[in-house]
């Protein structure tokens, strides 16, 4: 059953504490995309990864960190330096950087601030 | 405006009518998507149109593009309740050297059963 999955479907996050969501596929995609939607709103590019130990900052990447050492992982970090972190996060992955080629999206994660 | 917005930002019709979404962009681009995101779930391809297409057709939807208007619409003919749902536009152009995929606002589509 191939796909992209992320992991949790809730998160809560304390004042002051850095929380990692997990996106994981199985597609053999090169790239990878974290985005954040906002109630009513489009989906704003936070971090991208085109290959394997490479990534690139999206339009919103302050506050936010991510890693990519496996092909099949690309795992964002809110940090406590994102002060607004409420909002829920898509991943999405493409086979590669062609523009003829679509993204794939997970089920995405909701991140809340207790 | 931003780049992909769609209009109108929220549409209700009555099953079996036909339901037409309209995304105007401002720069050029190499292609242009439509996806359909449930409540709450992720987004999920529709159909891609490229900028030397003028219309594409896939089952009940139908996608036209006019680079000269910097417009795109898609229309669900035949609508379903189950084609309850948001949709977004979202272009593919070249920006500061590399690629990039920008999203609209999207537009909110309930069908009345």
């Amino acid at each position: 059953d191939g796909g992209i999955t992320q992991s949790p479907k809730y998160l809560f996050r304390k004042e002051g504490q850095n929380v990692t969501l997990s996106c994981e596929q199985n597609l053999n995609h090169d790239a990878m995309y974290w985005y954040r939607q906002d109630p009513g709103q489009g989906l704003r590019l936070i971090y991208y990864s085109q290959i394997v130990n490479d990534f690139q900052k999206g339009d919103i990447a302050e506050g936010y960190s991510v890693s990519r050492e496996k092909k099949e992982s690309f795992p964002l970090t809110v940090t406590s330096a994102q002060k607004n972190p409420t909002a829920f996060y898509l991943c999405a992955s493409k086979v590669g950087t062609s523009s003829q080629e679509t993204q794939y999206f997970g089920p995405g994660t909701r991140l809340l601030v207790l | 405006s931003q780049q992909g917005e769609e209009d109108p930002q929220a549409l209700s019709i009555q099953e079996g009518e036909n339901a037409t979404m309209n995304c105007s962009y401002k720069t050029s681009i190499n292609n242009l998507q439509w996806y359909r995101q449930n409540s709450g779930r992720g987004l999920v391809h529709l159909i891609l149109i490229r900028s030397n297409e003028r219309e594409k057709h896939s089952g009940r939807l139908r996608v036209t593009l006019d680079t000269s208007k910097k417009s795109s619409s898609l229309l669900i003919t035949a609508s379903r309740a189950a084609d309850t749902a948001s949709y977004f536009c979202a272009t593919d152009s070249y920006s500061g050297g590399y690629q990039k995929v920008t999203f609209g606002i999207g537009t909110k589509l309930q069908v009345i059963p």
